[in-house]
């Protein structure tokens, strides 16, 4: 069965530092992979997507995602983290036809302290 | 920019009252589903459509309705709530299409049953 690990429920790291959240799933196929952000009080916003080509991917706010296939891995960095980037992220794998289905791990809160 | 809305930020429902979640999108997609959200769980699919007036039950159904007779409408019903219903709502949207499948979200409604 489709799933995804995120193995950190929460992170701290200090303004300015590097940040990496983990994210691991398990599909059989080619998948297609997600980064979402949620702010306190707000819904999910798409950080990236991963579908094919390049396994390096740019989002938006400064972040990327590279996907290892060998390690069924699509971890998430940023070279210097901002106050604003405070919140909860949440990987995901798109499964089904259609684009019917996508599956969340259960997400990391990321801490940014001063 | 798509526009996902949802009728209420804030809910309070007494317990065996039938409660009614609407959600509205504005970028014509196919797709619509509702989520909740629970700490530590991440985001778990209740029921989806693919279609006005299609629905399919997602991984937890149980206690919930859905009904689509427009388009950019999808309401979720809980025919009785019960406190263990509890939680943030999420609604999204997304084009029926494997290359577009990342979903685009509401803000979320927070119900408390008591």
């Amino acid at each position: 069965a489709q799933s995804v690990t995120q193995p950190d429920i929460h992170i701290t790291v200090s303004e300015g530092a590097s940040l990496e959240l983990r994210c691991n799933y398990s599909y059989g196929a080619t998948p297609y992979l997600f980064w979402y952000v949620q702010s306190p009080g707000q819904g999910l916003q798409l950080l990236l997507k991963y579908f094919s080509g390049d396994t390096l991917v740019q989002g938006i706010k400064g972040f990327e995602a590279e996907f290892k296939r060998s390690q069924s891995s699509f971890n998430l960095r940023k070279p210097s983290v901002h106050w604003s980037d405070a919140a909860e992220y949440f990987c995901a794998v798109g499964a089904g036809t259609g684009g019917f289905k996508t599956i969340f791990g259960a997400g990391t809160r990321l801490f940014v302290k001063a | 920019d798509v526009k996902v809305t949802q009728s209420s930020r804030y809910l309070v429902k007494r317990t065996g009252e039938k409660v009614f979640l609407e959600c509205v999108q504005d970028m014509d997609h196919e797709n619509m589903f509702w989520y909740r959200q629970d700490p530590g769980l991440g985001l778990r699919l209740i029921y989806f459509s693919y279609d006005v007036k299609m629905k399919e039950k997602g991984d937890i159904p149980e206690g919930y309705s859905v009904s689509r007779e427009k388009k950019e409408r999808f309401s979720l019903i809980l025919e009785s709530a019960s406190t263990n219903q509890t939680s943030m709502y999420l609604c999204a949207s997304s084009f029926y299409s494997p290359n577009t499948p990342e979903q685009y979200f509401g803000p979320g409604t927070r119900l408390t049953v008591t």
